[in-house]
């Protein structure tokens, strides 16, 4: 069975920094695309960033690049993404997700909040 | 980026209903569109792919059909366990974006 757990959510304050990883199992992690997706209540679902299978290959939304920088260990089955000068709008729920193609988002982790605020 | 626009925003229907949404694009994305489900406090779960194409394990009263610009999602036979939010995703340009949902009760 296919399973993925977020984990490294919390509360950080703005301009700040944290680390969301995430362990995939129950499948062949390295072969896959593996993506960043988060979500709020007002913005709805917005997708982040995603990382080819050896990690050589990354696409980013523009609001995030020059902050959020993605990586995987396929030796650990994980995958994580490091987030530094934080602002109150990164504030969401982050989801791991698998590719089962290219965009196609076919299984999701249960999510893990981050919340930015002094 | 490619806007994602979904009508309704909500809907109520009655089970057994054939109940149909739409979402549209802001520029061609020939069939590069998934369709989500959402149930509270839950991650979304991939039902449609490819405009039309079911993923495995999901009912058949799930249909996605459309191309171009406009998509249709449809439940042939409304169940009470299909309340929830519906969400497309564009996947043919990057940014890949989603539609705002379509809340669905019963």
């Amino acid at each position: 069975e296919v399973h993925l757990a977020e984990s490294g959510g919390g509360l950080v304050q703005p301009g700040g920094s944290l680390r969301l990883s995430c362990v995939g199992s129950g499948f062949t992690f390295s072969s896959y695309w593996m993506s960043w997706v988060r979500q709020t209540p007002e913005k709805g679902l917005e997708w982040v960033a995603n990382i080819n299978p050896d990690g050589s290959e990354r696409y980013y939304v523009d609001s995030v690049k020059g902050r959020f920088t993605m990586s995987r260990d396929n030796t650990k089955n994980s995958l994580y993404v490091r987030m530094s000068s934080l602002r109150v709008e990164d504030t969401a729920v982050y989801y791991c997700v698998r590719e089962s193609l290219w965009l196609v988002p076919d299984f999701w982790g249960p999510g893990t909040l981050v919340s930015v605020s002094s | 980026d490619t806007q994602m626009t979904q009508s309704p925003s909500s809907l109520s229907a009655s089970i057994g209903d054939r109940v149909t949404f739409t979402c549209q694009a802001s520029q061609d994305i020939s069939n590069s569109l998934n369709w989500f489900q959402q149930k509270p406090g839950k991650a979304p779960k991939l039902l449609i792919f490819d405009a039309s194409n079911l993923e495995a394990g999901v009912t058949s009263r799930f249909s996605g059909s459309g191309s171009g610009t406009d998509f249709t999602f449809t439940i042939s036979s409304l169940q009470p366990e299909d309340v929830a939010t519906y969400y497309c995703q564009q996947y043919s340009n990057l940014p890949p974006t989603f539609g705002p949902g379509t809340k669905l009760d019963v």
